[in-house]
């Protein structure tokens, strides 16, 4: 069975600080991961995935996210955090054996960026 | 740049009644999906769908829920004899890829009220 774990409900930190928000994954075969934003009020929106190759991914707004398979671990991180990045962020896993593609979602940290 | 569209964006329905909610998928999409989300929290996979028929569900997704395309472009998930915890955002998503390597792609969802 695939799970998400994301161990922190809310992290906090002033713009222009780095940021990091955690999620480790377990899942049968090789994982395709995913992360997601959402802002109030609205559908989630893709930020960026992990499916094979490179262990560093980047995606959209300046987000990037690491793959390490050992540590079942793809956390999101951002060398300078913005206001607007304040949002809730999804990660997400989806087993590259399964037919039905079903993506399982952690349960959210939602980031807070203080000016 | 093309959309998943969810209508409505709110319905408000009494205990045991039927709803119907509605989704548009991205035109050349060939998975689609539904989720649901309480209170803003964890996002919670119901149903995939592809070639015309379910591909995997959830424990969640029971006799009382079932989904259909009727048409080649609108998805629909029913909800039969509504329930007062069915109170939550469904979020239809749609994806592209053959391979299960693809995003999804959220609507912006479909409140629904049951009192």
């Amino acid at each position: 069975a695939q799970s998400v774990a994301q161990p922190e409900d809310q992290v906090n930190v002033a713009e222009g600080n780095p940021l990091t928000v955690k999620c480790t994954y377990s899942v049968s075969g090789n994982p395709y991961l995913f992360w997601y934003v959402q802002y109030p009020n609205r559908g989630l929106q893709f930020l960026l995935k992990y499916i094979t190759g490179d262990n560093l991914v980047k995606g959209s707004y300046g987000f990037e996210a690491e793959f390490n398979k050992s540590q079942t671990s793809f956390h999101l991180k951002k060398p300078s955090a913005l206001v607007s990045d304040s949002a809730l962020y999804f990660c997400a896993v989806r087993a590259s054996n399964t037919g039905g593609f079903k993506t399982i979602f952690g349960a959210g940290t939602r980031l807070f960026v203080k000016a | 740049e093309p959309e998943v569209t969810q209508t409505p964006s709110h319905q408000v329905t009494q205990m045991g009644q039927e709803v119907i909610l509605r989704c548009v998928p991205i035109s050349n999409h060939l998975y689609f999906y539904w989720y649901r989300q309480i209170l803003g929290q964890k996002v919670e996979f119901l149903v995939s769908f592809y070639n015309n028929e379910i591909s995997e569900k959830s424990e969640i997704f029971d006799d009382q829920f079932s989904v259909e395309r009727p048409d080649g472009s609108n998805f629909t998930l029913k909800i039969r004899s509504t329930k007062l915890e069915d109170s939550a955002m469904y979020f239809c998503a749609s994806s592209s890829s053959l391979a299960g390597t693809g995003e999804l792609f959220f609507g912006e969802g479909s409140r629904l009220t049951v009192l």
